[in-house]
């Protein structure tokens, strides 16, 4: 069946350090690829998709290229902030019947020290 | 911008209790979702809703039950709380393949 996998947390870095959160899938046809974020206390939002191969989705400095040949999507950032801490979730998204089916990971908890 | 509103943020009930969860949102959309998010387990699946008096269950519905009566506005139903339900829980809506998620209820039960 279709899964997630992301990078067991939590990621504690150094501000200004570079990021990386690996995210694998697995699924039948061709999903669409996400990544959301949740601050403490509030809901995930999305912080940036990928609808097919090669594509490269980008939001807020962070970067995340849909790779089929791998079956990854992972997140990245060049320079992270304190203000990016916050669990991340790789997801996926296929269609179903009536609606779409979404896959989520189990998130990456990332912390960041000024 | 799409708001999707969740009616408490906090929530404490007794064990078998009967616990509404309130879920709206603004922007029209046909699908709407019910997860609970639990450490180290992410988000999973309660029950979704496609359409007005149309639902299906997810991964994990025992216990819960759903309503949605018009289109903005989808509840979630805990028929008698127990303390394995306990959790936090999202509500969600979507056009199209993305999701737009609520602030989330952390419900407590004792």
């Amino acid at each position: 069946g279709d899964s997630v996998t992301q990078m067991e947390g939590p990621v504690t870095l150094s501000e200004e350090a570079f990021l990386t959160i690996n995210c694998t899938y697995t699924a039948t046809g061709y999903p669409s690829l996400f990544w959301y974020v949740q601050y403490p206390g509030e809901g995930l939002q999305l912080l940036l998709k990928a609808t097919k191969a090669d594509d490269k989705g980008s939001n807020k400095g962070f970067e995340a290229t849909y790779r089929k040949e791998t079956t990854s999507f992972h997140l990245e950032k060049g320079s992270v902030q304190v203000s990016d801490s916050a669990v991340y979730f790789c997801a996926l998204s296929r269609p179903r019947t009536g609606t779409y089916k979404y896959i989520f990971g189990t998130g990456t908890r990332l912390k960041v020290l000024a | 911008d799409v708001k999707v509103t969740q009616s408490s943020r906090y929530l404490v009930k007794r064990t078998g209790e009967k616990v509404f969860l309130e879920c709206v949102q603004d922007m029209d959309h046909e699908n709407m979702f019910w997860y609970r998010q639990d450490p180290g387990l992410g988000l999973r699946l309660i029950y979704f809703s496609y359409d007005v008096k149309m639902k299906e269950k997810g991964d994990i519905p025992e216990g819960y039950s759903v309503s949605r009566e018009k289109k903005e506005r989808f509840s979630l139903i805990l028929e008698s709380a127990s303390t394995n339900q306990t959790s936090m829980y999202l509500c969600a809506s979507s056009i199209s393949h993305e999701q737009y998620f609520g602030p989330g209820t952390r419900l407590t039960v004792t």
